[in-house]
C-alpha cells in the first residue's frame, strides 16, 4: 500500500495564477483533509471532504476550494495566488469516524513568485 | 476556538535522560489529543492518541483536563527519538469533528 500520495511534489507559480494539487488517499480511507504548513509552523486545517462534499472548513478564503471524486481522491485548488500562499500543502486521509488518526502524504511544496 | 501551545521550540537532552515535551490546549468542548512525529526526511505520522492510552516507542502521554495539558514523556531518550513533534487537538464529535489543530512543534534532539 503506497499510503497517501500527492502530486506534484514541488511547483513554482507566479502571483495571480491558479494551481491544482492532487491527493490519493490510503486504500480503505474515504475521508480526505488538506492542511497548509508554512515554514516553521504547524499544519493549519484548510478543509475536509467526505462523500464528495466539503464537511469542515478552516479559516481560509474562498480562493481555496476543493473537490473529492467518487474514488475518494481529492484536489485542492487555489486561485489568484498570493506570495503568502507559498507553503507545504499536506493531504491526510482516514476512514470516516476515526477522528484524528490521519495518514499524511509527503506534501506538495508550492512556491509563489 | 481551539488552540494548542507547545512552549518549547527546541529541546535537547542526552541519550538515556528523561524527556518531556509540553503541550497545553484550549477548547471548550470534549477534546481528543494526539501526538504526531516527523523524523528527518519522512512524512508526518501519528505517534499516539490519548483515547487509546497506549505506549509507542516508549512514549506515553496523559490527558490532564484540569490543567488542559497533554505532555509527552519518555523515561530514557534514544538518539533515534530526534525528530519534530507536534501536539494536535481534535473534537470528539460536534461541528468541529474531523478538524485537527496543531501546535507549532518541538524539535527534539537527543545527543549521544
Amino acid at each position: 500500500d503506497a499510503g497517501v500520495t500527492q502530486s506534484p511534489t514541488h511547483l513554482i507559480k507566479t502571483r495571480g495564477q491558479q494551481v491544482t494539487l492532487r491527493c490519493s488517499p490510503k486504500s480503505g480511507h474515504d475521508t480526505v483533509s488538506w492542511y497548509q504548513q508554512a515554514l516553521g509552523q504547524g499544519p493549519q486545517f484548510i478543509f475536509q471532504y467526505y462523500e464528495e462534499e466539503e464537511r469542515q472548513r478552516g479559516n481560509f478564503p474562498d480562493r481555496f476550494s476543493g473537490h473529492q471524486f467518487p474514488n475518494y481522491s481529492s484536489e485542492l485548488n487555489v486561485n489568484a495566488l498570493l506570495l503568502g500562499d507559498s507553503a507545504l500543502y499536506l493531504c491526510a486521509s482516514s476512514p470516516m469516524g476515526k477522528s484524528g488518526g490521519y495518514t499524511f502524504g509527503s506534501g506538495t511544496r508550492l512556491t509563489v513568485v | 476556538a481551539q488552540r494548542v501551545t507547545q512552549p518549547e521550540k527546541l529541546l535537547s537532552v542526552f541519550k538515556g535522560a528523561p524527556v518531556e515535551l509540553k503541550c497545553n490546549y484550549s477548547y471548550s468542548g470534549s477534546p481528543e489529543l494526539f501526538w504526531y512525529v516527523q523524523y528527518s526526511r519522512q512524512r508526518l505520522q501519528l505517534l499516539l492518541r490519548h483515547i487509546s492510552r497506549e505506549s509507542i516507542k516508549g512514549f506515553t502521554a496523559d490527558l490532564n483536563k484540569g490543567e488542559t495539558s497533554f505532555h509527552l514523556k519518555k523515561p530514557f531518550a534514544q538518539e533515534e527519538d530526534s525528530a519534530m513533534y507536534y501536539c494536535a487537538l481534535g473534537a470528539a464529535g460536534g461541528t468541529s469533528y474531523g478538524k485537527l489543530t496543531f501546535g507549532q512543534g518541538t524539535i527534539l534532539t537527543v545527543h549521544p
